[in-house]
């Protein structure tokens, strides 16, 4: 069935380096991408998000890229710092209909100081 | 952003007894509810929609007399945990999503132990 895929499970990045989260979708039809960030014992919190009509969106030290060509989403947070350190969800959404999340596996950053 | 909260955020009950658990959204108006359960090291798993006013939608699999949903008011839903066994113990999340916006908020989740 259709599925939301990461490529990485564990990403070890260095305190003050750049850090790049990538998720593979595989329902060409999802129109709505948004990605989340897992702390332990806590609740998805919502980071950035982008539309299909976008390629790119910039937030506060984050930034999401959209490649529908080859349905591939990442995220990519700007001087990682330990407080960055979580699982990070990338999710989509066709919209119009009951607008469901389809949730990836999930990323865990690790920041090393 | 929109504010999602859950209650109570931990509870332990005996096997066999019914546990409730409380999502509200804070500030804003929530015309659908998800709730979602967790399991460790797992993403999230969708149980089922709740429209306000409708009966809950529950995705293949989930036992709708065993998680009973109710979403009476655009500011509250619940999900009561009925008969419980070891194997609901589970981390259950809700999110709420406003009737002009695709983007769901989450609640902090709630961790229920069934011993």
């Amino acid at each position: 069935g259709e599925s939301v895929g990461l490529h990485l499970p564990t990403l070890s990045v260095q305190e003050g380096d750049n850090s790049i989260i990538n998720c593979a979708y595989s329902n060409s039809a999802s129109d709505y991408f948004i990605w989340y960030k897992q702390e332990s014992g806590k609740g998805p919190q919502f980071i950035i998000d982008i539309r299909s009509n976008m390629d790119k969106r910039q937030g506060q030290r984050v930034t999401v890229l959209l490649n529908k060509t080859v349905k591939h989403l990442s995220l990519q947070i700007a001087a990682t710092q330990p407080g960055d350190s979580a699982v990070y969800f990338c999710a989509e959404i066709l919209t119009g209909t009951a607008s469901k999340l389809t949730f990836g596996t999930g990323t865990r950053l690790q920041v090393t100081l | 952003g929109a504010v999602v909260s859950q209650h109570p955020s931990r509870v332990i009950c005996k096997s066999g007894t019914s546990v409730k658990i409380e999502c509200r959204s804070l500030d804003f108006q929530a015309t659908t509810m998800f709730w979602y359960r967790q399991f460790p090291k797992k993403s999230l798993m969708l149980m089922a929609t709740s429209n306000e006013g409708s009966k809950a939608t529950y995705e293949q699999g989930v036992e709708k007399d065993k998680f009973l949903i109710n979403h009476a008011s655009l500011t509250l839903s619940t999900l009561t945990v009925t008969s419980a066994h070891p194997e609901d113990s589970s981390f259950y999340i809700c999110s709420g999503r406003g009737a002009s916006t695709d983007t769901q908020y989450f609640g902090p989740g709630t961790r229920l132990t069934v011993l």
